[in-house]
């Protein structure tokens, strides 16, 4: 399996929900990414787990809580968001958590109402 | 702290005619540089990396360390190149985040 995989493709959520987003990857890879991508606008990073440690938090809400229950799997779990927080969020995973290629989801298209 | 400039929005280039993609960077150490693609309804994914120094597709990048660019090249445009290219930078440590430009959408007009 050379893919990343990515769950819901879909999610609609009212303001006081909570749910959660779910990035699957089988290749191996021991770093893996959440990013944010508005539309037409590039990805912005969001975090990263290198070995299942989170290494990067760009400064975001505390709305926005990642996990990484194993080098497979990654969560981010959503809770009180806004609807300014509606975008395109894409996982990716690489061989390293450095200069590697990475290998991107097809994303969830979140909207919060 | 890292920064890539991609200056043109959208590009249109006619069907056999030369392409080029500017991108330049900012970085004060010894940076990593990427060209990704995404095309119509398909994922974002690895076009070429300056390391690597290969043809993808048609397309090279040659890193210029003078004027901190890394332009994306193809000598003759095909229809299905039509997408948007974004070009990326990273550091070459460990742990250090990809950043992106803001893209460049590139039109192939038949």
């Amino acid at each position: 399996d050379t893919e990343v995989t990515q769950t819901p493709k879909h999610l609609v959520m009212g303001m006081t929900n909570k749910k959660s987003l779910k990035c699957e990857q089988h290749m191996g890879h021991r770093a893996m990414y959440w990013y944010k991508q508005k539309a037409k606008k590039p990805p912005e990073l969001m975090f990263v787990y290198s070995y299942e440690k989170l290494s990067i938090n760009e400064s975001v809400p505390s709305r926005f809580s990642p996990e990484c229950p194993n080098s497979s799997l990654l969560n981010l779990h959503l809770h009180a968001l806004q609807p300014e927080d509606s975008a395109l969020y894409l996982c990716a995973s690489s061989h390293l958590p450095s200069a590697n290629e990475q290998f991107f989801g097809p994303g969830t298209r979140l909207t919060v109402l | 702290a890292q920064r890539v400039t991609q200056p043109e929005k959208l590009l249109s280039v006619f069907k056999g005619a030369p392409v080029e993609l500017k991108c330049n960077y900012s970085y004060s150490g010894s940076p990593e540089l990427f060209w990704y693609v995404q095309y119509s309804r398909q994922r974002l994914q690895l076009l070429l990396r300056h390391i690597s120094r290969e043809s993808i597709k048609g397309f090279t990048a040659d890193l210029n360390k003078g004027e901190t660019s890394f332009h994306l090249k193809k000598p003759f445009a095909q229809e299905e190149d039509s997408a948007m290219y974004y070009c990326a930078l990273s550091g070459s440590n460990l742990n250090e985040k990809l950043t992106f430009g803001t893209g460049t959408r590139l039109t192939i007009i038949p």
